[in-house]
C-alpha cells in the first residue's frame, strides 16, 4: 500500500525555471513532513521539515508547504540551477519515530 | 562533526553468509534507524531504536537483527543472507526534541549472490 505518493516520477526543466514538486499522503494524521534530496549513489540530505502545526517552511530558494486537510505537500524551487539536479523525496511521520517515504521525483535541470 | 557514518560502503555476499553493518552518530541523538532502499519501493524501515537499550521492528524486519550497542552505535546483522536482501541500506538518527528530523548516513550497497 503506497501511503505517500510523489508525482511526477521524473521532471526535466531548463535552467532558471521555477518548479513545484508534489507529495500526497493518504490520511491527515501527521506529526511532521520532511523533504530530502538524494544525489546518485549518495545518502539523503534533509532540506526542510514542516511540523504538523505549521503551513510552510523556507530555506533559500526552497519553500515547502503543507495542507493537512487535503493530504498534500509541495516543494517549490525558485530559479532552478543544474546543481539542483537530484532525486527529491518526501516523507511523512505519523508519530515521533517512523517516517514513510514516497518513491521520489528525479529532477534534471538542463543548462 | 562527522554526522552519521556507516561501514562498509560496499559488500558482496554469497547466499547463506552472515555480516554486520555498522552505524555510528556523533550528534548525541537518542533515536536511530535502519532503512533499506529498493528501486520503485522507496525507503522502508527495518528496525529502529528510540533510545539506548530499546529496539523495535519496522515495516520489513524479517531476516534482520539489530543491536543498540550504546547511544552512538546501532548495528544491523544479516544472519543468513538471501538474494532478496540485495539493497542499499541507510542508517539514520534523530533527536527527540527536534520533531524527529532525521539525518542519514551515506549508505551501504549490499549485493547477495
Amino acid at each position: 500500500k503506497q501511503e505517500v505518493t510523489q508525482i511526477p516520477a521524473a521532471l526535466s526543466v531548463p535552467e532558471g525555471e521555477n518548479l513545484v514538486l508534489n507529495c500526497s499522503f493518504t490520511d491527515s494524521a501527521i506529526y511532521n513532513l520532511q523533504w530530502f534530496r538524494q544525489d546518485p549513489g549518495k545518502g539523503l540530505t534533509s532540506l526542510l521539515l514542516i511540523q504538523s502545526s505549521q503551513r510552510e517552511q523556507t530555506s533559500g530558494r526552497l519553500n515547502a508547504s503543507l495542507d493537512k486537510s487535503s493530504g498534500r505537500s509541495t516543494l517549490y524551487i525558485a530559479a532552478s540551477q543544474p546543481g539542483d539536479s537530484a532525486t527529491y523525496l518526501c516523507a511523512r511521520s505519523r508519530s515521533a519515530r517512523q517516517l514513510t517515504f514516497g518513491s521520489g521525483t528525479q529532477l534534471t535541470v538542463l543548462p | 562533526n562527522a554526522g552519521v557514518t556507516q561501514t562498509p560502503k560496499f559488500q558482496v555476499l554469497k547466499t547463506g553468509q552472515s555480516m554486520t553493518l555498522q552505524c555510528a552518530q556523533d550528534m548525541n541523538h537518542n533515536s536511530m534507524y535502519w532503512y533499506r532502499q529498493d528501486p520503485g519501493m522507496g525507503l522502508r524501515l527495518i528496525y529502529y531504536s528510540a533510545s539506548e537499550g530499546t529496539t523495535d521492528k519496522g515495516e520489513v524486519p524479517n531476516g534482520y537483527n539489530v543491536s543498540r550497542l550504546n547511544k552512538r552505535e546501532f548495528s544491523l546483522r544479516l544472519e543468513s543472507a538471501a538474494p532478496s536482501q540485495t539493497s542499499v541500506y541507510f542508517c539514520a538518527s534523530s533527536s527527540a526534541g527536534a520533531y524527529n528530523e532525521q539525518f542519514f548516513g551515506p549508505g551501504t550497497r549490499l549485493t547477495v549472490l
